[in-house]
């Protein structure tokens, strides 16, 4: 079963811009994880936001998180070619049987246009 | 340090035939996952291993066995391969917890 799903599903962006995906899920996290994959290729970790944060920053990476609504969103600012991806959020849920099981949503395919 | 590693890269299989995928880390996790990835459907976890010896059923288990005889190999078997198989096949690694996972560059598997 898929705890996150993103949205939108897909996105064409000009480089310069930012892109923003919105993730959403259902049970309580321990915390939310942001992936990136580039096509033919397997998943990067590019972010952990913990549940008792609000925000966090990665370079060119900006990750919001609000438990009350349940849902994070992921900013990539002034796009470039080379982010053109997929982007999974996976979420760790507060589960008294969970060991780190990360649940998966199915994505936002990412096109950055030169 | 190679990170994960699966072999093959590439697999094309007759149904009924069977096979074995190979994944490796050198990063010492204890954790280690099998998920396969079907469009637009995001990972779906298949078996995973909280140490070595150890191994359980994640979400979608049924025609796959898998073993840990080691602690940096997790082995991914199909003992007799459905067309509903064709996938793309990752491993992943972790320490343990809902930490971050390292995945491999994926196994692209046809049964045909």
């Amino acid at each position: 079963s898929q705890q996150g799903e993103e949205d939108p599903q897909a996105l064409s962006i000009q480089e310069g811009e930012n892109a923003t995906m919105n993730c959403s899920y259902k049970t309580s996290i321990n915390n939310l994880q942001w992936y990136r994959q580039n096509s033919g290729r397997g998943l990067v970790h590019l972010i952990l936001i913990r549940s008792n944060e609000r925000e966090k920053h990665s370079g060119r990476l900006r990750v919001t998180l609000d438990t009350s609504k349940k849902s994070s969103s992921l900013l990539i600012t002034a796009s470039r070619a080379a982010d053109t991806a997929s982007y999974f959020c996976a979420t760790d849920p507060e589960l008294t049987d969970s060991w780190g099981k990360l649940q998966f949503g199915a994505g936002t395919q990412v096109v950055v246009t030169p | 340090n190679a990170g994960v590693t699966q072999t093959p890269k590439f697999r094309v299989l007759k149904t009924g035939q069977s096979m074995t995928l190979l994944c490796a880390q050198d990063m010492n996790h204890e954790y280690m996952y099998w998920y396969r990835q079907d469009p637009g459907m995001g990972l779906r976890l298949i078996h995973y291993s909280v140490g070595e010896g150890t191994t359980a059923k994640g979400e979608v288990p049924d025609g796959y066995n898998v073993s840990r005889l080691k602690k940096q190999n997790f082995l991914l078997g199909l003992e007799s391969a459905a067309p509903s198989q064709t996938s793309v096949y990752f491993c992943a690694s972790s320490f343990p917890g809902g930490n971050e996972q390292y995945f491999g560059p994926g196994t692209r598997l046809t049964v045909t």
